[in-house]
């Protein structure tokens, strides 16, 4: 079954607003979470690294005031995308490890389909 | 840096086998993985590899020979349901779990 719960699967906003994307681990502690984002026919490319109990870590060219992450218990994260515009349009996917070994292995949630009108 | 090179798109018929190559660049290196993507729908783990040679998980199995930066992902038996996008991907140098991602094959199986 699914160890990585992430909703809503599918949201429609207005451009100028802003969306939450809630991303839980089932029945195991994650200290580290990561966010992805896919746009259509390309790969996953990481956004940022989620920590729990301190500021997210984010990638090259990923805005920290527009996608705000908090990561407040050990099971919880959330990304927030702020003033939301047409080109954050696209499928955001969060993933957690159970162990921190090198050959543990990613799961995703069921990623979150976000369209800004 | 660390880069990651795999074909774009595959075609392959019911029952036969198909061979997805994956080339990699990194600094260091912390092993390799395979994913499995349907259209919409999240990744799936297939595999994980480390040491060199064939490590075989029921239909699929996984290559690697790190002497050359190269991995592949074997399919056999294939059916309709294996149409997906196959994924490779190495963590990042200093980071365990997080990991940088291909841009996948898209495998497309036909009867």
């Amino acid at each position: 079954g699914a160890v990585v719960s992430q909703h809503p699967s599918r949201v429609i906003c207005k451009s100028g607003t802003s969306v939450k994307i809630e991303c839980r681990s089932l029945d195991f502690q994650a200290t580290t979470m990561f966010w992805y984002r896919q746009f259509p026919k390309q790969s996953l490319m990481l956004m940022a690294t989620s920590n729990e109990g301190s500021k997210a870590t984010y990638e090259q060219g990923v805005e920290k005031d527009k996608f705000l992450i908090n990561h407040a218990s050990l099971t919880l994260s959330t990304l927030t995308v702020t003033s939301a515009h047409p080109e954050d349009s696209s499928f955001y996917i969060c993933s957690a490890s159970i162990g921190t070994g090198l050959n543990s292995p990613l799961h995703f949630g069921n990623g979150t389909r976000l369209t800004v009108t | 840096g660390q880069n990651i090179d795999q074909p774009t798109e595959m075609t392959a018929t019911e029952g036969a086998i198909v061979q997805i190559n994956c080339t990699y660049q990194t600094s260091g290196f912390n092993g390799l993985f395979w994913y499995q993507q349907h259209a919409g729908e999240a990744p799936t783990f297939l595999s994980y590899n480390v040491l060199d040679g064939l490590e075989e998980k029921g239909r699929f199995s996984s290559f690697l020979s790190r002497s050359k930066g190269y991995s592949y992902l074997l399919l056999k038996e294939l059916q309709m349901k294996d149409s997906a996008s196959y994924l490779c991907a190495v963590p990042f140098s200093g980071g365990y779990n997080k990991l940088i991602f291909g841009a996948g094959t898209r495998l497309a199986v036909h009867p």
